[in-house]
């Protein structure tokens, strides 16, 4: 399975946006990129999730590079409740729909 | 409400005792997952299913066994066979192909 690799821990100030990278170097075509954030003792909560165009949500903006080896998830005003684990997921069709998690990165809203 | 459902979230068991963690979706889900995750981990899938009746191991399987008997319901049993238990456990369900999965509140387990 693809692997995905992300900072351990990043940190933004309130109110400002937060770029969050992931690379995928070895992302296959049929790989879609998922992204997911999870709060301390919560499950995790999907985020946002694209394959080839850049993507936007009520939540977060996908901007996926042009050769698809890395992505970035865009919170465009970050608060305090965006502090959390954001997981960034590849996923291929036909795989039993598993997903496999890395250990993430910590996001810290400094107020 | 629509989501999914754990209980209970928080379960005390003494070590050699078998243990067996629920979860219920009543989202019309095909698929339904569990993980693992310990602190300052990410998840790591134990089993999963995509249909009734049927299931796969995930990557740590050993030690957990499973049911599919109904298309809401996936629980999850910790034997005695598992070494190091005490761990938070999260179910998710979601439709077959490439769309998200919905996480369920999670299962904190202690074995002593």
């Amino acid at each position: 399975d693809a692997k995905t690799t992300q900072p351990n821990s990043m940190e933004s100030n309130e109110e400002e946006p937060v770029h969050l990278p992931c690379n995928h170097s070895t992302i296959s075509g049929t790989d879609y990129i998922h992204w997911y954030r999870q709060l301390p003792s919560q499950g995790p909560e999907y985020v946002i999730h694209g394959l080839t165009s850049n993507v936007n949500n009520r939540m977060a903006s996908l901007a996926i590079a042009e050769d698809r080896k890395s992505s970035t998830l865009i919170l465009h005003r970050a608060t305090l409740r965006d502090a959390a684990v954001y997981y960034c997921i590849l996923r291929a069709p036909g795989t039993g729909n598993q997903f496999y998690f890395g250990t993430g990165t910590s996001l810290t809203v400094i107020p | 409400d629509g989501g999914i459902t754990q209980s209970p979230k928080y379960l005390f068991r003494k070590e050699g005792q078998n243990v067996t963690l629920s979860c219920e979706q009543n989202l019309n889900h095909d698929a339904m997952y569990w993980y693992r995750q310990d602190p300052g981990q990410g998840l790591r899938l134990i089993y999963y299913s995509q249909i009734v009746n049927d299931f796969q191991k995930g990557d740590i399987a050993e030690g957990y066994s499973v049911s599919r008997e109904k298309k809401e319901s996936f629980p999850l049993t910790v034997t005695s066979a598992q070494k190091n238990p005490t761990a938070f456990y999260l179910c998710a369900s979601g439709k077959a192909g490439v769309g998200e999965q919905y996480f369920g509140p999670g299962t904190r387990l202690t074995v002593t």
